[in-house]
């Protein structure tokens, strides 16, 4: 089975301080995505990538950045963290542009 | 605008029922649909998919129908058990928007004992 692992769970982090989510699939995925999740919100796409070293804005990514220097490997970065990015970030990984996706357990980031 | 929308956020029913998950798309250039579960404090769990060129799809206790007429898909579990309780999500994919997946909002499944 496809493996999605997200390096935190849980994440307190004060106001202001950069952080880093990590995310390491070991299938060898082309494709790979970050989502936020919030109640009533439904799941919104932060950013997503289809090969090492490029990214796309995916519908909110203000706030946020990437990087993908290796395939396995899509990390997202709040440059300053805010506490309206108070939520459960989820990363997910798929074969190709025509498959569906493999997520991670997530992780629930608290910005005090 | 472009949306995937369900048409009950909750659901609850009695263990040992038939349940059945609704969901509701406005494209019809959409071409590939999955399901997904996720349960309290995890990810978003695959379930079954389905392509355009299919009406019907069947796995281990749960079928995937698809009506593109009126653009609606469902979800029916068999025999609904305790440990079916969770959010279940509909995804669209169209293929002029690269792969992307579109999430509906969700249905939370609550199963009675």
């Amino acid at each position: 089975d496809v493996k999605v692992t997200q390096s935190s769970r849980y994440l307190v982090k004060r106001t202001g301080e950069k952080v880093f989510l990590e995310c390491v699939q070991d299938m060898d995925h082309e494709n790979m995505f970050w989502y936020r999740q919030d109640p009533g919100l439904g799941l919104r796409l932060i950013y997503f990538s289809y090969d090492v070293k490029m990214k796309e804005k995916g519908d909110i990514p203000e706030g946020y950045s990437v990087s993908r220097e290796k395939k396995e490997r899509f990390s997202l970065i709040l440059e300053s963290a805010s506490t309206n990015q108070t939520s459960m970030y989820l990363c997910a990984s798929s074969l190709a542009r025509d498959h569906g996706y493999t997520f991670g357990s997530g992780t629930r980031l608290t910005v005090v | 605008g472009e949306s995937v929308g369900l048409h009950l956020p909750t659901l609850s029913v009695q263990e040992g029922d038939n349940s059945i998950i609704n969901c509701a798309y406005s494209n019809s250039a959409s071409d590939y649909f999955i399901w997904y579960k996720q349960e309290s404090g995890k990810g978003p769990q695959f379930i079954i998919d389905i392509r355009s060129n299919m009406d019907k799809r069947q796995g281990q206790r749960v079928t995937v129908l698809l009506n593109k007429t009126v653009k609606h898909l469902s979800l029916q579990i068999a025999a609904t058990q305790p440990g079916d309780s969770a959010v279940y999500f509909c995804a669209e994919k169209k293929d002029n928007q690269g792969g992307k997946l579109i999430f509906g909002q969700g249905t939370e499944l609550s199963v009675k004992p």
